[in-house]
């Protein structure tokens, strides 16, 4: 069965300081890969994607990721946050076999402190 | 483009009755895709259509929930006989075949009481 687990659900940080979370996939085929964000009061956004080719994807807003197969990972990081990087992330998988529906992570929390 | 949009954005009803929420998805996406979010988890997937098909239905869609999306356009999602446990966001989210992007709207918040 389909899996994706984040490791942090709670995140807090200071402004400038590196972020990395964690996920980590279990699926039998094929997997596309996605980080969304929900900031406060708004919808699920998307933050970047992985589907084939180059393992390190970049997003917005300087987010990149690096798909790991070797470790089933997808960890998500950006050199040095800012206030506005507090949300929710939301680690992904899509199942391209079965309509890319997607398997999400628990979530992880992160709060950027001025 | 103007956004998966999703009416109501909240409801509160008691238990027992029947509640629709209403799904319009980004102009020509053909996948429509329903999931539920709980307090603290990740939004869990619940069904989706091709067009007008449904084609999966996860184990979590109970005999209680019905989907439809009569034209391929706008879907429904009717829970029947609500309970305190389908308090939920609800959302729905669209995309197109071969794009694999998923597009998501606001959410209906559910209540039940």
């Amino acid at each position: 069965a389909q899996s994706v687990s984040q490791h942090n659900h709670h995140v807090i940080l200071s402004e400038a300081a590196s972020l990395e979370l964690g996920c980590n996939y279990s699926y039998g085929g094929t997997v596309n890969l996605f980080w969304y964000v929900q900031y406060p009061g708004q919808h699920l956004q998307l933050l970047l994607k992985y589907f084939s080719g180059d393992p390190l994807v970049k997003g917005i807003k300087g987010f990149e990721a690096e798909f790991i197969k070797s470790k089933f990972s997808f960890n998500l990081r950006k050199p040095s946050v800012q206030w506005s990087d507090t949300a929710e992330y939301f680690c992904a998988g899509g199942d391209t076999g079965g309509g890319n529906k997607l398997t999400f992570g628990t979530g992880t929390q992160l709060k950027v402190e001025l | 483009d103007t956004g998966v949009s999703q009416d109501p954005r909240h409801k509160i009803t008691k238990r027992g009755q029947n509640v629709t929420f209403r799904c319009d998805p980004i102009s020509e996406h053909n996948r429509l895709y329903w999931y539920r979010q709980t307090l603290g988890q990740g939004p869990e997937f619940l069904t989706y259509f091709q067009n007008e098909a449904q084609l999966e239905k996860s184990r979590l869609l109970s005999d209680r929930f019905s989907a439809e999306r009569p034209k391929g356009s706008f879907s429904t999602l009717e829970i029947q006989r609500t309970e305190q446990g389908d308090s939920a966001m609800y959302l729905c989210a669209s995309s197109l075949i071969g794009a694999e992007t998923q597009y998501f709207g606001p959410g209906t918040r559910l209540l039940v009481l």
